[in-house]
């Protein structure tokens, strides 16, 4: 199956750095992807959609200028977060729909992020 | 706002028994639906998948039924293993809304040996 991959898969950093997220689909072209945060034990929430070239989509209450997105290539989206702060501390995960209008999205394996 | 919500926290089940994890939508212009299992410090893990023009589907050891006069999904999953020991959610897609995806909240099943 499809198969999309994260990088890091886990970082630290200090409080006011910026952290640059990856996320690759491997064996197939992505031109949307989606980015999610998740905070321990809670769902998966949608930040913004990915597209590319294109500017990304952000959902109600994520700012775009702490949460940059880039989708570089078909097969490439970055997500970096800036000025981190300790509340920017999550678990990231990156997904990107297969082809065809029902098929199911298929997840990275997720970055975690402390910010200390 | 509508939202997709799950009945059951948690569920504890004893190994080899059945597994029925429900979630409730409300969103009726929802028209796709997916199952995903998460385990710990990992992605979601596709499970299993239905249409609204479906009531059910059966993959290995799972079936997920759907109700759409009561905007009802569940997920069962046969002869429970240690290895299905994970939070379950449910996700659905708004018809119309470029495949984004809204999940549930979860529930986390525990497989008792």
């Amino acid at each position: 199956g499809a198969v999309v991959s994260q990088h890091p898969s886990r970082v630290i950093c200090k409080s006011g750095t910026s952290v640059k997220i990856e996320c690759r689909s491997l064996d197939f072209q992505a031109t949307t992807m989606f980015w999610y945060r998740q905070f321990p034990k809670q769902s998966l929430m949608l930040m913004a959609t990915s597209n590319e070239g294109s500017k990304a989509t952000y959902e109600q209450g994520v700012e775009k200028d702490k949460f940059l997105i880039n989708h570089a290539s078909l097969t490439l989206s970055t997500l970096t977060v800036t000025s981190a702060h300790p509340e920017d501390s999550s678990f990231y995960i990156c997904s990107a729909p297969g082809l065809g209008l029902y098929n199911e999205q298929f997840f990275g394996p997720g970055t975690r992020l402390t910010v200390l | 706002g509508e939202s997709v919500g799950l009945h059951l926290p948690t569920l504890s089940v004893q190994e080899g028994d059945n597994s029925i994890i429900n979630c409730a939508y409300s969103n009726s212009a929802s028209d796709y639906f997916i199952w995903y299992k998460q385990e710990s410090g990992k992605g979601p893990q596709f499970i299993i998948d239905i249409r609204s023009n479906m009531d059910k589907r059966q993959g290995q050891r799972v079936t997920v039924l759907l109700n759409k006069t009561v905007k009802h999904l569940s997920l069962q999953i046969a002869a429970t293993q240690p290895g299905d020991s994970a939070v379950y959610f449910c996700a659905e897609n708004m018809k119309g809304s470029a495949r984004q995806l809204t999940f549930g909240s979860g529930t986390q099943l525990t497989v008792l040996p």
